[in-house]
């Protein structure tokens, strides 16, 4: 089944300890993103890919990294997580030559405390 | 600010009503797409339109972008309760990065039996 596969689907942490949220699509799509989607805000881009080894900054990029070794996956990286980045966070991937859209995952809910 | 501003917030009717959703901006896009949304799970993407004037039809739905490719709309007829939801309406600004996708905050959808 074609699908974005993010782990884990829930996650409490505390203030500071290092984290990563995994995701992998099996589409072989070119275009890879993560979302936060907050009350009141909707859905902010965090970082997108273009392409193994390229990446871009979003809206809110502060306090998280990304990195694109294989097409495939694309990982958050959360260093030194704050309260105020207690969301609902999805992955997606995306195709097209001249970029036809985006498959979201199921996301993950992360709680910092 | 927004980017892409969707009216209205929130949609209350009786099934077999005809209802119009709007996505506005000033900026110019590439692309703009419409997603549907449930609760707990990511978007799901319903239609990309990518020509100035383009009118595309998904049974009881209708997308039309507008003639400057600065705004959208989505036309339901004779809703369902099945189209409960929140409908996103996404657009990628002409010139921006191939990934590059800004979300609206949605309109709730809620139609009753």
């Amino acid at each position: 089944e074609a699908q974005v596969t993010q782990n884990p689907r829930y996650l409490i942490t505390v203030t500071g300890k290092k984290l990563t949220v995994t995701c992998s699509q099996n589409m072989n799509h070119e275009y890879m993103s993560w979302y936060r989607q907050d009350p009141g805000l909707g859905l902010r881009q965090i970082y997108y890919s273009m392409n193994v080894e390229v990446t871009d900054k979003g809206d809110v990029p502060e306090g998280y990294k990304v990195s694109r070794k294989e097409k495939r996956n694309f990982p958050l990286i959360l260093e030194s997580p704050s309260p105020n980045q207690t969301s609902l966070y999805f992955c997606a991937s995306g195709w097209g030559s001249s970029f036809y859209g985006y498959t979201f995952g199921s996301g993950t809910r992360l709680t910092v405390v | 600010t927004q980017l892409l501003e969707q009216s209205p917030q929130f949609l209350s009717i009786q099934e077999g009503e005809n209802l119009t959703v709007y996505c506005n901006s000033s900026s110019v896009f590439s692309s703009l797409q419409w997603y549907r949304q449930e609760p707990g799970e990511g978007p799901v993407l319903l239609v990309t339109v990518v020509t100035g004037g383009e009118v595309k039809k998904l049974k009881r739905l209708t997308f039309q972008f507008g003639d400057a490719r600065k705004d959208s709309s989505l036309h339901i007829t004779a809703a369902q309760p099945g189209d409960t939801g929140l409908y996103l309406c996404a657009g990628a600004p002409r010139g921006s990065t191939l990934g590059r996708l800004y979300f609206g905050r949605g309109t709730q959808l809620t139609v009753w039996p």
